[in-house]
């Protein structure tokens, strides 16, 4: 069956350190994997897509086949990346959305 | 331009009614999607319209629960004989399709709450 997991329910870094968001998927198919960002009081908002292959806010995400992963990644964490942070997995043909539960990251100055 | 609009946002009912949420999506955007979201949990699909009919319906969890968009533009979420379990935000996102590499576009949602 198909699934999106992400082992941290929150993740504390300090401003200026690497951060490093873990997801995981099960899917039998080609995947096509997606970061999704939620701020405080916003609605959820596209971060970045594995297709596109490109870097947004200075996050990157790089899809690994082998070990079925799409971690997102930033070098070096600003206050204005806490947020809450969901891995999704699109399937079929209709474009839904598979998300994983969701990891908090709370960038302390 | 207006992004995907949702009413109410919040909304509290007694158990046992009858409620109906409503997504205005983006225009233009022929496929819709009807999401789920309890507390500390991702959304989870429930409902998807490509133009006036539903597509996919496979995550609605029961019959209780029905959606409509009948001129292929707002959508309404109706529940029925609404049990404090159904208690979320219920998303609604749009897209310019279903298939392809299109973007979903998310509204802020109503928290439904049963009581």
């Amino acid at each position: 069956a198909q699934r999106v997991t992400q082992p941290e329910k929150l993740l504390s870094v300090f401003k200026g350190a690497p951060v490093e968001l873990k997801c995981n998927y099960s899917y039998s198919g080609s995947p096509e994997l997606f970061w999704y960002v939620q701020y405080s009081r916003q609605r959820l908002q596209l971060l970045l897509r594995h297709i596109s292959r490109e870097s947004i806010k200075g996050f990157t995400a790089d899809l690994n086949k082998g070990e079925t992963s799409f971690h997102l990644k930033k070098p070096f964490a600003q206050e204005e990346d806490s947020a809450m942070y969901y891995c999704a997995l699109k399937f079929g043909n209709t474009g839904k959305l598979i998300f994983g539960q969701g990891t908090t990251l709370q960038v302390k100055p | 331009g207006a992004g995907v609009s949702q009413t109410p946002s919040n909304k509290v009912t007694e158990k046992g009614k009858y409620v109906e949420l409503r997504c205005d999506p983006i225009s233009g955007h022929t496929a819709l999607y009807w999401y789920r979201q309890s507390l500390g949990q991702g959304p989870e699909f429930l409902i998807y319209f490509q133009g006036t009919g539903a597509a996919d319906d496979s995550g609605l969890p029961n019959d209780r629960f029905f959606a409509v968009r009948p001129e292929g533009s707002v959508s309404t979420l109706k529940i029925q004989r609404t049990e404090r379990g159904d208690s979320a935000v219920y998303l609604c996102a749009s897209s310019l399709a279903g298939q392809g590499t299109y973007e979903q576009y998310f509204g802020p949602g109503t928290r439904l709450t049963v009581t």
